[in-house]
Formats: C-alpha cells, sequence, structure tokens
C-alpha cells in the first residue's frame, strides 16, 4: 500500500537548535517526494521537492530509497521556522495526486 | 494573493443539505485536486481532475460530487450522503501530474 507517515504529531526545539522532522514512505515504484508547510494564517506552500535538491529556507532533505526516507532537517532552528510540515508523494500512475503525511507541527521556542 | 481562490471561508450545512465550495484558479493549470484535512489525519485526496470535463475519484469520494465544464473552475458538492461532513477542504491546482500543486486557502464546513 502507498503510505506517509509522520511519526511525530509535535516537535518541540529551541532556537538554535537542529532539528529533524522525520517521513517514511511506502510505494511501489519510483516516488517523487515533497514537503509543503503551513504557516500560521496562510495557505499550504511548497517547501521543497527532492528532484530539485535545493535548500530552502535552510532546510534539506535527502531522499534514501534503502531506508525509505525523507527527513526535513535544518542545522539551527528560527523562530519562524514554527509551523504545520506536511511530507508527500506522488508517482508515475498516480495522475498527479499526492499522498499526504498525518503532518508535524514544529514548535521552535525562544 | 491569486492563484487559486476558494469560497466561502466558512460554511454551515443543515442535516440532509447538499452544499457546493467554489474553487477557481487563473493560473491556465489543467490539473486540479479537492483534498479534505482533519486533524491528526492530514489531507486525504477526494476527487481530482487533470482536463476538463473529466474527473477521477480519489481515496474518500463517497459524499461528494465534482464537475470540472471550464478550466478555471472545479466546484465540490457535499452531499447529504456525507456522514460526517465537518472537516476543512482545500483545493489545489498544478500545471501538469509532474509538477507542484498550489494550494487555495480552504473553507471550513461545519454543520448546524
Amino acid at each position: 500500500a502507498q503510505r506517509v507517515t509522520q511519526p511525530e504529531k509535535l516537535l518541540s526545539v529551541f532556537k538554535g537548535a537542529p532539528v529533524e522532522l522525520k517521513c517514511n514512505y511506502s510505494y511501489s515504484g519510483s516516488p517523487e517526494l515533497f514537503w509543503y508547510v503551513q504557516y500560521s494564517r496562510q495557505r499550504l506552500q511548497l517547501l521543497l521537492r527532492h528532484i530539485s535538491r535545493e535548500s530552502i529556507k535552510g532546510f534539506t532533505a535527502d531522499l534514501n530509497k534503502g531506508e525509505t526516507s525523507f527527513h526535513l532537517k535544518k542545522p539551527f532552528a528560527q523562530e519562524e521556522d514554527s509551523a504545520m510540515y506536511y511530507c508527500a508523494l506522488t508517482g508515475g500512475n498516480q495522475g498527479g495526486k499526492l499522498i499526504f503525511g498525518q503532518g508535524t507541527e514544529l514548535s521552535v521556542k525562544p | 494573493d491569486g492563484g487559486i481562490t476558494q469560497s466561502p471561508k466558512y460554511l454551515f450545512r443543515k442535516e440532509g443539505q447538499n452544499v457546493t465550495l467554489s474553487c477557481e484558479q487563473n493560473l491556465n493549470h489543467d490539473a486540479m485536486y479537492w483534498y479534505r484535512q482533519d486533524p491528526g489525519q492530514g489531507l486525504r485526496l477526494i476527487y481530482y481532475s487533470q482536463i476538463v470535463n473529466d474527473f477521477q475519484k480519489g481515496d474518500i469520494a463517497e459524499g461528494y460530487s465534482v464537475s470540472r465544464e471550464k478550466k478555471e473552475s472545479f466546484p465540490l458538492t457535499v452531499t447529504s450522503a456525507q456522514k460526517n461532513p465537518t472537516a476543512f477542504y482545500l483545493c489545489a491546482s498544478s500545471s501538469d501530474r509532474a509538477q507542484p500543486q498550489h494550494f487555495g486557502d480552504g473553507t471550513r464546513l461545519s454543520i448546524l
């Protein structure tokens, strides 16, 4: 079955600490992985996608096919990073539809 | 900002009533999607459309219906058959299946 799992419902860190939001997936083909973010009172927006291999707002994510993971990392968390983060995947036979994880709320404390 | 506009922002439904949520995009995107967001469950796909006059069921289509008569519009009707309609509904679009989706602000539906 195709599935995205985000094991942490809430992740709380202090400003300046490293942060890692976990994402594991189950997919039979070659998926494309995304991280979407929803800041307070804003719409859901794309943060990054694995094929871009870029760093956005200091965040990076590496696709590990062996461990079927796509964890989101940032070495030094900022208060403005506090938001809801969703991991999602799509595949060649998905018609573009996204399969989302349950989401992780990141809270960065001063 | 523009892109995808969902209306209304809040909607209330009486028992046995059908309600329609509007989704309009000016991005010239071919594909459009409807998701339902419940606390602790992430987003689940209701219906999607890759082209005008064509749409497919998602994972939780029961109790919902859609139409795609125009490229820019993809309205969602929550019918009386949907027994648990209270949720936050998000509409999205993308230029094609390989491109990231752009989301609207959402509509929160509640039962009176």
